[in-house]
């Protein structure tokens, strides 16, 4: 069964504190790994997409990388309005048109 | 631009009862997919639309189902209403069908079933 798997489950750091989350991936065949932030009561917003092994990209604090079992959303020197919920979520090949399976995902808070 | 549009934005239901969800897509994208996400989980994937055919079901029981306009809106229904229901749901549209596109979701509309 094809599986997503975010940790930690919760987050905190103080502003300008660096760390990584974290998202494992059981697919048959990746067809690509998404980023995705939200935050309460808001749907969830396009941060990246990721295609294959070695890839990495960057916006602004964030920085993704991919593996061929999971992949790392960096975060730089965060700030406070960097809190939210970070999703993860994966295409399989084979699997049924257009759906996108989502890890739980990470909540992180940064405070000052 | 406007984005992906839900209404309502809320919703009170009681068990037995039915519902209807509406959405309008970002001009110009023909694809509508809707998506159920319990408190503290992820989104889980109902159904994807395209060209106001259905083009991916989910795991989901027959009380759900869904359409897709001409002006490529579109309507979740949702027959029987159980507690387990309660939920927010998630409308994203995109250029295609492909899964690799960029999906853009709206607010969603949380439902309560009491």
């Amino acid at each position: 069964e094809d599986q997503v798997t975010q940790s930690p489950e919760a987050l905190r750091l103080q502003e300008g504190e660096s760390s990584s989350l974290n998202c494992s991936y059981t697919v048959s065949g990746l067809r690509g790994l998404f980023w995705y932030r939200q935050d309460p009561g808001k749907g969830p917003e396009f941060l990246f997409t990721l295609y294959s092994a070695g890839e990495e990209k960057e916006k602004e604090r964030l920085k993704a990388t991919l593996t061929k079992k999971e992949s790392f959303l960096h975060i730089t020197a965060p700030k406070p309005e960097d809190s939210a919920t970070y999703l993860c979520a994966v295409a399989v090949r084979g699997s049924t048109l257009g759906r996108l399976y989502f890890g739980r995902g990470t909540q992180l808070t940064v405070w000052p | 631009d406007a984005g992906v549009t839900q209404s309502p934005t809320h919703l009170i239901k009681t068990r037995g009862q039915h519902v209807t969800l509406r959405c309008s897509p970002i001009s110009g994208h023909k694809s509508v997919s809707w998506y159920q996400q319990v408190l503290g989980q992820g989104p889980q994937f109902i159904f994807q639309y395209y060209e106001k055919e259905e083009r991916g079901r989910g795991n989901f029981p027959d009380r759900f189902s869904a359409r897709q306009f001409p002006n490529y809106s579109s309507e979740l229904n949702v027959n029987a209403l159980l507690l387990g229901d309660s939920a927010l749901y998630l409308c994203a549209s995109s250029l295609s069908p492909d899964p690799n596109e960029k999906l853009f979701f709206g607010s969603g509309t949380q439902l309560s079933v009491l």
